[in-house]
């Protein structure tokens, strides 16, 4: 059964465009929620998290957007890059096991 | 500030074999979490050690081992490879245990089963 389920799969983006990546979950003990980058042979690196108790983060470009009550959550990337062009993951996490769950990742082009 | 670090980059194994992968953690870091990354998916929660115990699994057989040493870096052993067992494992170091906390993760092994 998968906790995180990712949306959409792929996604290209024009330059100066807004990228938006989705993320479900169903276990309502998850209470952190990370977004990581991963580039072509290198690990995840943390973008951006965000707890359940605000609906929205910001830091840049990036924003998280969460809805508790419909258990989702969503990434906007603001004038998107050429540099942008990455794979992403969304991920659940909650109390002190250490687990994160992640979802299948959204590989996304931007176009020059 | 040294970040997570990872040995070997690549290997080759056959089934049946034995490997052990190894992981230095970033630098004022007690924790380190294992995880398994199939081709085109998702890292998948292995285990992870806090202070040299583990603290917590994911829903991998007991032939995924570890160990945590007393300067918290680490090792994975996986016994009796098998051909799914092909995948990049990466390691994550935190500054404490709980999943609440930054995971900064290393370049990973990419393991190859033959």
């Amino acid at each position: 059964q998968q906790q995180v389920k990712q949306s959409p799969q792929s996604l290209i983006v024009q330059k100066g465009g807004i990228s938006i990546i989705n993320c479900a979950y169903e276990n309502t003990a998850f209470d952190y929620f990370p977004w990581y980058q991963q580039f072509p042979g290198k690990g995840p690196a943390l973008l951006i998290a965000i707890r359940p108790d605000v609906s929205e983060k910001k830091e840049g470009r990036f924003t998280i957007s969460f809805n508790k009550s419909a258990k989702q959550f969503s990434l906007h990337i603001m004038d998107s890059q050429p540099g942008d062009s990455a794979t992403y993951f969304c991920a659940a996490g909650g109390g002190n096991a250490g687990k994160s769950t992640f979802g299948d990742g959204t590989t996304l082009t931007v176009k020059p | 500030e040294t970040g997570v670090t990872q040995s070997p980059t690549h290997l080759i194994k056959t089934r049946g074999q034995q490997v052990t992968l190894r992981c230095s953690s970033q630098s004022g870091h007690n924790t380190v979490s294992w995880y398994q990354q199939a081709l085109g998916q998702g890292p998948q929660f292995i285990f992870q050690y806090y202070r040299e115990e583990e603290n917590g699994r994911g829903n991998f057989p007991p032939r995924f081992s570890g160990l945590q040493f007393p300067n918290y870096s680490s090792e994975l052993n996986v016994n009796a490879l098998e051909l799914d067992d092909s995948a990049l494992y990466l390691c994550a170091s935190s500054f404490d245990r709980g999943s609440d906390q930054p995971q900064h993760f290393g370049d990973g092994t990419r393991l190859s089963i033959l």
